[in-house]
């Protein structure tokens, strides 16, 4: 199984503050197809997930610019710039190349 | 808009069984990949299985593989989840997932005697 690996577990940071999330996978998570399916979502308290960036570095619809996805093969990162209080929860990283699919443990971003 | 209602959970004995279901509108169901995840109490987030837009393809986690069957309607718009033997492990809240942006609210279920 692909292990992922999420640092922190947990981040503490200041309203309009910046700050970034590693998740590096076991293997690499370039697909045969030439896509790296590579996710990030992000879980507020009591919601479902919600997802943030598909494919590495592609944010959804309606998140805003001040996430941003970066990485490649076996590593990654989730940069979040100017946090608001919206922004707070628990951050997933994911991935759908391989099977089993899995997921990292999860970072729990607090306010400083 | 976007709607997957689960249905289905709540408490069962250990080795018995139970049928999830997850009720989809606002798109079309037919042409999207459909996933189970769950989330058991504190816990971080678990893939258990995948079907294919039309259902010829399944994918199960090893825990689960034998015990629970994904399948799906299309001409309902409905996913499924069968789960049989359940074990206390496999308490949790369990989530339809459409393709990778779109999520059910969850439905727990507890294995518990």
């Amino acid at each position: 199984d692909v292990v992922m690996t999420q640092t922190p577990v947990s981040l503490s940071v200041s309203l309009g503050g910046q700050t970034s999330i590693s998740c590096r996978s076991s293997q690499s998570l370039v697909h045969s197809d030439g896509n790296t399916y590579l996710y990030w979502y992000l879980q507020k308290p009591g919601q479902s997930p919600q997802l943030l960036i598909y494919k590495v570095s592609n944010r959804f619809s309606g998140v805003p610019d001040r996430f941003s996805g970066s990485g490649s093969g076996t590593d990654f990162t989730l940069k979040i710039s100017r946090v608001e209080p919206e922004d707070l929860g628990v951050y997933y990283c994911y991935q759908g190349t391989h099977y089993p699919r899995t997921f990292g443990g999860g970072t729990k971003l607090e306010l400083k | 808009e976007v709607q997957l209602v689960e249905s289905g959970g709540g408490l069962v004995q250990p080795g018995r069984s139970m049928k999830l279901s997850c009720a989809a509108s606002g798109f079309t169901f037919s042409n999207y990949g459909m996933a189970w995840v769950r989330q058991a109490p504190t816990k971080g987030l678990e893939w258990v299985a995948t079907i294919s837009y039309d259902g010829s393809s399944t994918y199960y986690r090893d825990s689960v593989k034998g015990r629970f069957t994904i399948s799906r309607d299309n001409a309902k718009s409905t996913l499924y989840l069968q789960m049989n033997s359940l074990r206390s492990e496999d308490t949790a809240t369990y989530y339809c997932r459409a393709g990778s942006p779109h999520w059910g609210q969850g439905v727990m279920v507890t294995v518990s005697s």
